[in-house]
């Protein structure tokens, strides 16, 4: 079946610093990727996505690039300001199954101090 | 346009007891998912409709969760009775026809005690 694995959280980093989030996956098929965000109080956003390898997805300053070789898709960010202090979820989609069903992993907490 | 809305945003009650969530989509989508992260694991699939019908309930845990849709508007997601383990947070999406994003709801946060 799909799997995700994402680093552990929390993370804690000061204003400014570089910011990466470990993802990877296993799947059977070619999936679509994601990186959702969840504000504190909030529902989960879409923040990025790429549908096939080598895709990079970007919004908000965020990256993560589709690597099929390595079943990875980090998520990076150069320079953390506190608004981006969330919990981020990876997750992947195998629209083959007919559906948009998402498999998600556990979440990393980010805190970003002043 | 008005996002995806649950009800109620926070729930606690007791082992045994019955309780109703409430997901209202973003209007004109057909599909509607339910989702629930349990403390410290991932968020888990629980089921998907098209309109009114269940599309895929795979992820239901047991026969005490019961999913409805009427109409193909809103639906609840009923937990009768509910248990210790059914705590966490229930998230409902919805997304238009085919494979669109999913819109997220905040969630109900649920507490059996």
């Amino acid at each position: 079946g799909n799997s995700v694995t994402q680093m552990e959280g929390p993370v804690t980093l000061s204003e400014e610093a570089f910011l990466t989030i470990n993802c990877t996956y296993t799947a059977t098929g070619y999936p679509s990727l994601f990186w959702y965000v969840q504000y504190p109080g909030e529902g989960l956003q879409l923040l990025l996505k790429a549908t096939k390898a080598d895709d990079k997805g970007s919004n908000k300053g965020f990256e993560a690039t589709y690597r099929k070789e390595t079943t990875s898709f980090h998520l990076e960010k150069g320079s953390v300001q506190v608004s981006d202090s969330a919990v981020y979820f990876c997750a992947l989609s195998d629209s083959g199954a007919g559906s948009y069903q998402l498999t998600f992993g556990k979440g990393t907490k980010l805190s970003v101090i002043p | 346009e008005a996002g995806v809305t649950q009800f109620p945003s926070h729930s606690v009650i007791e082992k045994g007891q019955t309780v109703t969530l409430r997901c209202d989509p973003i209007s004109g989508h057909d599909n509607l998912y339910w989702y629930r992260r349990v403390m410290g694991k991932e968020i888990k699939f629980l089921l998907h409709f098209v309109k009114e019908s269940k599309q895929d309930e795979s992820g239901m845990p047991n026969n005490r969760f019961l999913a409805e849709r009427t109409g193909g508007t809103y639906s609840t997601l009923k937990v009768q009775p509910a248990e210790l383990e059914d705590s966490g947070v229930y998230f409902c999406a919805s997304s238009q026809e085919g494979p669109s994003p999913l819109h997220f709801g905040n969630g109900t946060r649920l507490t059996v005690t």
